[in-house]
């Protein structure tokens, strides 16, 4: 394990509704990514936070929007949710200006109805 | 898009070394090639990196071509819990995005 979290787990949503997911960072890490995991796919960037600003963005549309906290941990949030959006949504932490490996958690898996 | 381009899938027998190719002939002089393995249901698991010259760590080695425009990782000793999907990515951002392609999906047979 990495020691980055993410919550929740699994999360059902209904399409037009809005979504939050978190994630806390492993301890000294100041830089988190969020990626986009569809069925049977890579990973997709969508966004990174360094020292709780916005530091590099993927090809996602504005719906998709994220903050980083003082501690670190981070949000993503999705609004106006489509069924394409149902994948499995993964958060990286790692230090800034260290080479890229990355540690990521475990996800959470979205589903949208 | 991905630069990078990998076989799809690949079969190794448990304690064999599992060899696994990846071709990155567009690759610059500043870009590194770094390796994650994603075992089903998990986060991706950085593995190794490497510039030009071979590396090696406790997981596994990195031979990196003398043109650069290929590598291969090899696990000297899979066992059935190497059974994972190997993604191959080159990048100059230190600490920045990760473009991942489709992978190899290793199979580690008994």
């Amino acid at each position: 394990e990495t020691g980055v979290t993410q919550s929740p787990t699994h999360l059902i949503k209904t399409r037009g509704q809005q979504v939050t997911l978190r994630c806390s960072s492993q301890s000294g890490h100041n830089t988190v990514s969020w990626y986009q995991q569809a069925l049977g796919q890579g990973p997709q960037f969508i966004f990174q936070y360094y020292r709780e600003e916005e530091n590099g963005r993927g090809n996602f549309p504005p719906r998709f929007s994220g903050l980083q906290f003082p501690n670190y941990s981070s949000e993503l949030n999705v609004n106006a949710l489509e069924l394409d959006d149902s994948a499995l949504y993964l958060c990286a932490s790692n230090r800034g200006g260290s080479y890229n490996e990355q540690f990521f958690g475990p996800g959470t898996r979205l589903t949208v109805l | 898009d991905a630069k990078t381009t990998q076989p799809p899938s690949m079969d190794c027998a448990e304690g064999r070394a599992a060899n696994l190719p990846c071709n990155h002939s567009t690759i610059s002089g500043n870009e590194y090639v770094y390796w994650y393995r994603q075992i089903h249901s998990q986060g991706p698991q950085y593995i190794i990196h490497g510039l030009k010259n071979n590396e090696t760590n406790e997981m596994a080695s990195l031979i990196i071509t003398e043109d650069r425009k290929s590598s291969t990782l090899i696990l000297p000793h899979a066992t059935l819990r190497d059974t994972a999907v190997y993604y191959c990515i080159v990048s100059h951002d230190q600490g920045g995005k990760l473009i991942f392609g489709q992978g190899t999906e290793l199979s580690v047979k008994p």
